[in-house]
Formats: structure tokens, C-alpha cells, sequence
């Protein structure tokens, strides 16, 4: 079955330790997004590519990095994560946004990050 | 800036029984898209129903419907014949056309019992 898939589940890292997430999918989509979910918050969007192209929010930390090698996957690299990064880090794709097309966003099952 | 707003943080529903769960949005636009999401407990995020604000007749997937009034900015999913497996969070979504991005409500948590 066609899916996204994100690598590891769980991640333990220590107050100040680089960590990577990582993210693949099998859909073929144009566009990859991170977001971050804070318990019962509505996700946050970080950053999203279109093809190579890498879009940044506005308020999105310096903290936070992102890599796209190719179209399948997809890191996120956090700096020097501290204790309000704890979160679910979910990544999602869509199709290319073709005008009117309101595309759905299929996600991962999420990294949940605990940072010690 | 768009924002979309959903009054209920929790819900509880009788399985079997029918549940309403509101969301308002606001938009200076005129075509767009609204979604509701079901994020259930540990597991990913998956489309329940997709709205084109320009087409009047309201979508339907099964039990799953809505109500879109444009005028009022409102779209309510109903859920009907609620199953123990209807029980998650839901987020209601907005995309303004674009380039497929979403803005989220706040979420509301479902609970069904038995």
C-alpha cells in the first residue's frame, strides 16, 4: 500500500543533542510538510517543500532544519533540541497544488520526541 | 490571516447515536476548501470529508456529512450511527487555494460509548 512512513516512532534525546526524524513515502507526491503537534494541539506547520523548493514559516525556530535528497524522502534536524520541543512531529504529502485543487494532505503516524 | 475555530474541545456521544461537531472559520476569500480530519488515539491523521466552497450541495462520505453555510462561515460535521471507532480527535481545516495549505482549529476530542 502506498503510505508515508516515519522513522523512529519514539526519540529520547538529551537536552542539547542533535537529533534527526526522518520520513519516506511511497505516494510519489510533489510536496512534503513537518509539522509539530503539542498533546491535544492542532499541528503546527514548520516548513513544507515543493519538489526541491523549501518554504519556510515564519516563525518556525532557527532550531530547526530540513533536508529533502529526493522525492521519497524527507529530515528533520533539531539543532540543539531543548525541553518545549517535546512534541509529536508529524510529516505529511500532497499532489502538486494545481489551481482549485484543495488537494488531502496524507500523514505519518508521527515521532513522538521526549527530550531529557 | 485566516483562522478557523472549533467551540467544542470535547464531545460525547451514545454509540449509535448522531453527534455534531461545529467549526467557524474566517476568510476574506471567496473559493476555497474545508476538511475535516480524524486523528485517533496513536495513530495518523486521515481525511474524513472534503468541502469546495464553491459547491452548495453539502459532502457526504457514509455516516459522515456536512453542513456549509458560506454566508455564515460555519461547516459542521454529523456523524451518524456513531461507532466505538468514530472516537478520536477531530480538526476542522481550511486551505485557502493556494498551494495546499492547511490551517487547523483547535480540535475537538470525540468520546463514544458504549
Amino acid at each position: 500500500d502506498a503510505m508515508v512512513i516515519q522513522n523512529p516512532r519514539y526519540q529520547v534525546t538529551q537536552f542539547g543533542k542533535p537529533v534527526t526524524l526522518s520520513c519516506s513515502q511511497t505516494l510519489n507526491h510533489n510536496v512534503m510538510y513537518w509539522y509539530q503537534q503539542k498533546s491535544s494541539q492542532a499541528p503546527k506547520l514548520l516548513f513544507h517543500y515543493y519538489d526541491k523548493d523549501f518554504n519556510n514559516e515564519a516563525d518556525t525556530p532557527d532550531n530547526f532544519q530540513s533536508r529533502r535528497p529526493n522525492t521519497s524522502f524527507c529530515f528533520l534536524d533539531i539543532r540543539s533540541p531543548g525541553l518545549g520541543d517535546a512534541a509529536m512531529y508529524l510529516c505529511a504529502t500532497s499532489r502538486a497544488p494545481l489551481a482549485g485543487a484543495g488537494n488531502e494532505q496524507f500523514f505519518g503516524p508521527g515521532t513522538r520526541l521526549t527530550v531529557l | 490571516a485566516q483562522t478557523v475555530t472549533q467551540s467544542q474541545p470535547e464531545m460525547s456521544v451514545q454509540e449509535a447515536e448522531t453527534v455534531t461537531l461545529s467549526c467557524t472559520y474566517d476568510t476574506s476569500e471567496s473559493d476555497y476548501y474545508l476538511f475535516w480530519y480524524k486523528q485517533p488515539p496513536s495513530r495518523q491523521m486521515i481525511l474524513v470529508i472534503r468541502q469546495e466552497a464553491y459547491k452548495q450541495q453539502n459532502a457526504t462520505e457514509n455516516r459522515f456529512s456536512v453542513n456549509f453555510q458560506k454566508a455564515a462561515k460555519s461547516f459542521s460535521l454529523k456523524i451518524s450511527d456513531s461507532q466505538l471507532g468514530d472516537a478520536a480527535m477531530y480538526f476542522c481545516a481550511y486551505d485557502n487555494n493556494a498551494g495546499n495549505m492547511l490551517t487547523f482549529g483547535g480540535g475537538t476530542r470525540l468520546m463514544v460509548k458504549p
